[in-house]
């Protein structure tokens, strides 16, 4: 079975200063997946990382898939308050099937 | 833009009491998922559902439990004599059938507190 792991699983920012939380799974994954989660509240879809070398980018957020190493990472350029929740990654074995979710990494932004 | 619905946001109930979560998947979505997330611990799958059946389910997903797409638009999970280990949050996913086009989207979540 596809597991999932996340590093680190808390992560303190200074405002300003860039950051990088990893994932590592264990299996061929067909493709990764990083979500967005404030406290009490549904997850947000932030990236889909459909192939080896898949770079995706959007605002300060920027997520890359290597399917040789199993890892993706996402970046966290000049961190900000806003970016402070929790972030999963999550991989899936087939197009349809279930989301295997690491165990999130809760990112706090302070001044 | 499209959503997840579900209700309620949060169902208090006894222990051995039969609960209904309900959900409004993204309406030309065909896949759909229910996920649940104890308080600070990680996502877990439960069920996914295709053409009126189950396709896959988890270890969780027992006897106590069951899902149903009564009509077009509803998709319920039915948990039939909870236990104080149901207590978490239970997230509903819907996606499409397109193989470029999969994300999971999830509904803001229904929180369960069995007493």
């Amino acid at each position: 079975e596809l597991k999932v792991e996340q590093n680190p699983l808390f992560l303190s920012m200074q405002e300003g200063k860039n950051y990088t939380i990893y994932c590592n799974y264990s299996t061929t994954s067909d493709r990764l997946y990083w979500y967005r989660q404030d406290p009490g509240k549904s997850l947000e879809s932030l990236f889909v990382l459909l192939s080896n070398g898949a770079v995706k980018q959007e605002g300060r957020l920027m997520a890359s898939l290597d399917t040789k190493a199993r890892l993706s990472t996402l970046h966290i350029t000049a961190a900000v308050h806003d970016l402070s929740a929790t972030y999963f990654c999550a991989g899936k074995t087939d197009s349809w099937g279930k989301l295997q979710f690491g165990a999130g990494t809760q990112v706090v932004v302070t001044p | 833009e499209p959503e997840v619905t579900q209700t309620p946001s949060h169902q208090v109930t006894q222990m051995g009491q039969e609960v209904i979560l309900r959900c409004v998947p993204i309406s030309n979505h065909l896949y759909f998922y229910w996920y649940r997330q104890i308080l600070g611990q990680k996502v877990e799958f439960l069920v996914s559902f295709y053409n009126n059946e189950i396709s896959e389910k988890s270890e969780i997903f027992d006897d106590q439990f069951s899902v149903e797409r009564p009509d077009g638009s509803n998709f319920t999970l039915k948990i039939r004599s909870t236990k104080l280990e149901d207590s978490a949050m239970y997230f509903c996913a819907s996606s499409e059938l397109a193989s470029t086009a999969d994300t999971q989207y999830f509904g803001p979540g229904t929180r369960l507190t069995v007493l």
